[in-house]
C-alpha cells in the first residue's frame, strides 16, 4: 500500500528531446506527489508537485500529467539539456499540517548527450 | 546552500561502532525528517520529528535512534553499526506541510562501515 513504483530506471535523450519518467502509486489516500531532482553529491532538490485535483501541472520545461483513475503520474522534460543530466525520483505523501513522510520511487537516472 | 546543514559529510567507522549524525534545518523549520540511500533500497523514510516531538516512524531498525533538541537541531545515533548500515543519511527539513517548498534536504552524511 505504501510502494511507489518508477520507470525507467535509466534513459539516455538526446540534447532537444523529451524525457519521460512514468510512476504508479497503490496508496489512495496520497494527495501530494512531488518530483525530486538529484545531482551527484547533492541532496534530492524539489522540481514540480502536483496535487489530484489537477491532470496537469506545467512549469517552464517540465510538466507533470497525473491520472487518479489510473493512479499513475508522469513527469516530461520537454527540450531535454545536457544539465537536465541527473537522478529523478517521484514521491507521494499524504498531506499533514505538520509535514509528512515522502514514499520514494526507486529513481531514474537521466542523462542527455550533447 | 540549501540551508539545511548535515555533519559530518563523511564518515568512515568500523562494524560494531556506533556514530551520530548532525542536522540543523533550515531557520524557521519545525519538522525534521530523516531518510537513509542506498544502491539496492532507494530513499527509505526513516523518522520524522516536530517541534521535538517523534512524528512518524518508518522502517528504522531499532539500533537506529534519533531526537530532536529545543534549538531544533536533530541528531541519529546509529549503533552495532554493520556493513549493510553503508549507506547516505539525508535529513530534510520544512515548516510543516509547503507544496511550493516541499521539504528541503541536506547534502547529506555518507557512512562506511569497514
Amino acid at each position: 500500500q505504501q510502494q511507489v513504483k518508477q520507470s525507467p530506471q535509466s534513459l539516455i535523450v538526446q540534447k532537444g528531446g523529451i524525457s519521460i519518467i512514468n510512476c504508479a502509486y497503490e496508496n489512495t489516500a496520497f494527495d501530494y506527489f512531488p518530483w525530486y531532482q538529484q545531482f551527484p553529491g547533492k541532496g534530492p532538490a524539489l522540481l514540480i508537485a502536483i496535487r489530484p485535483d489537477v491532470s496537469e501541472k506545467k512549469e517552464g520545461r517540465f510538466t507533470i500529467s497525473f491520472n487518479k483513475s489510473a493512479k499513475q503520474f508522469s513527469l516530461h522534460i520537454m527540450d531535454s539539456q545536457p544539465g537536465d543530466s541527473a537522478t529523478y525520483f517521484c514521491a507521494a505523501s499524504k498531506i499533514e499540517t505538520s509535514g509528512s513522510r515522502l514514499t520514494f520511487g526507486e529513481g531514474t537516472q537521466l542523462t542527455v548527450n550533447p | 546552500d540549501s540551508g539545511v546543514t548535515q555533519t559530518p559529510k563523511h564518515l568512515i567507522t568500523a562494524t560494531g561502532q556506533r556514530v551520530t549524525l548532525r542536522c540543523s534545518p533550515r531557520s524557521g523549520d519545525l519538522s525534521v525528517y530523516w531518510y537513509q540511500q542506498s544502491l539496492d533500497q532507494g530513499l527509505q523514510f526513516l523518522i520524522q520529528y516536530y517541534n521535538g516531538e517523534e512524528r512518524a516512524k518508518g522502517n528504522i531498525l531499532e539500533r537506529f535512534s534519533a531526537q530532536q533538541f529545543p534549538d531544533l537541531h536533530s541528531e541519529l545515533n546509529l549503533s552495532s553499526l554493520e556493513l549493510g548500515d553503508s549507506a547516505l543519511y539525508f535529513c530534510a527539513s520544512s515548516v510543516g506541510f509547503e507544496f511550493s517548498y516541499g521539504y528541503t534536504f541536506g547534502s547529506g552524511t555518507r557512512l562506511t562501515v569497514v
